[in-house]
């Protein structure tokens, strides 16, 4: 079973970006898709994209096209989540969440890192 | 907005059998399997039903779920004080070319 372990919570300014990590503990990282799910207090989950390492190419929500980046770190079996031009309807838990591919269940999931966007 | 369409609430009696409902289309769970997730409060989702039915290790049999058309259900008998959490269904939408969610259901055992 793959452990995820998520960065710290923050307080963001509004206008700035955010950058979450996700490392990966067992299983093979390269192999695995990576994908990012936030949920705003009270609501229900909202994926933003996702990444499968071994080939690289990042594939989005419609909603986050333009704002969001997802990269990995393959060296330190770590994936990273980017999100520009927050605004208070930022404010949310974000969850990496891993899969066999970005069409398949995830399986294993972070512990959730909350962000609040507040001036 | 969701996808995928879930009532938003849902109760019974310890013991009693409970089911959740998630509906979809032609582009969602009518051509992809459905994936069901738990949230005990304060926590992250756990995949519990991959691929329509399959259970991963670590949930017992009283859960079940099953899909027939662009509909899809989760099942909860012999319901316990522990069941209670949000519930979310997922699948792969073509026409989206991403994953999407439901809105959850907040179970609440009586």
């Amino acid at each position: 079973q793959v452990q995820l372990v998520q960065s710290g919570a923050e307080v963001k300014k509004p206008g700035s970006s955010l950058k979450v990590s996700c490392r990966a503990f067992g299983g093979s990282f390269s192999t695995s898709a990576y994908n990012w799910v936030r949920q705003a207090p009270g609501h229900g989950l909202e994926w933003m994209g996702s990444l499968l390492p071994f080939f690289g190419t990042p594939k989005y929500a419609q909603n986050f096209q333009g704002r969001v980046t997802i990269t990995a770190d393959e060296n330190t079996n770590t994936a990273y989540m980017e999100l520009s031009s927050l605004t208070s309807d930022d404010t949310a838990v974000y969850f990496c969440a891993k899969g066999a591919s970005t069409s398949s269940p995830f399986d294993s999931w972070g512990q959730g890192t909350l962000v609040t966007v507040s001036s | 907005q969701s996808v995928l369409t879930q009532p938003p609430s849902a109760s019974g009696t310890p013991g009693q059998t409970v089911t959740i409902s998630c509906s979809g289309s032609s582009s969602n769970i009518g051509t992809n399997t459905v994936n069901w997730y738990q949230q005990l409060p304060g926590t992250a989702p756990r995949l519990l039903i991959q691929n329509n039915g399959q259970r991963p290790s670590g949930f017992p049999d009283r859960f079940s779920g099953s899909k027939s058309g662009t509909s899809a259900s989760l099942a909860i008998s012999g319901l316990q004080s522990e069941d209670e959490a949000d519930y979310y269904c997922a699948a792969w939408d073509d026409s989206l070319s991403s994953p999407v969610f439901g809105g959850g259901t907040k179970l609440t055992v009586l």
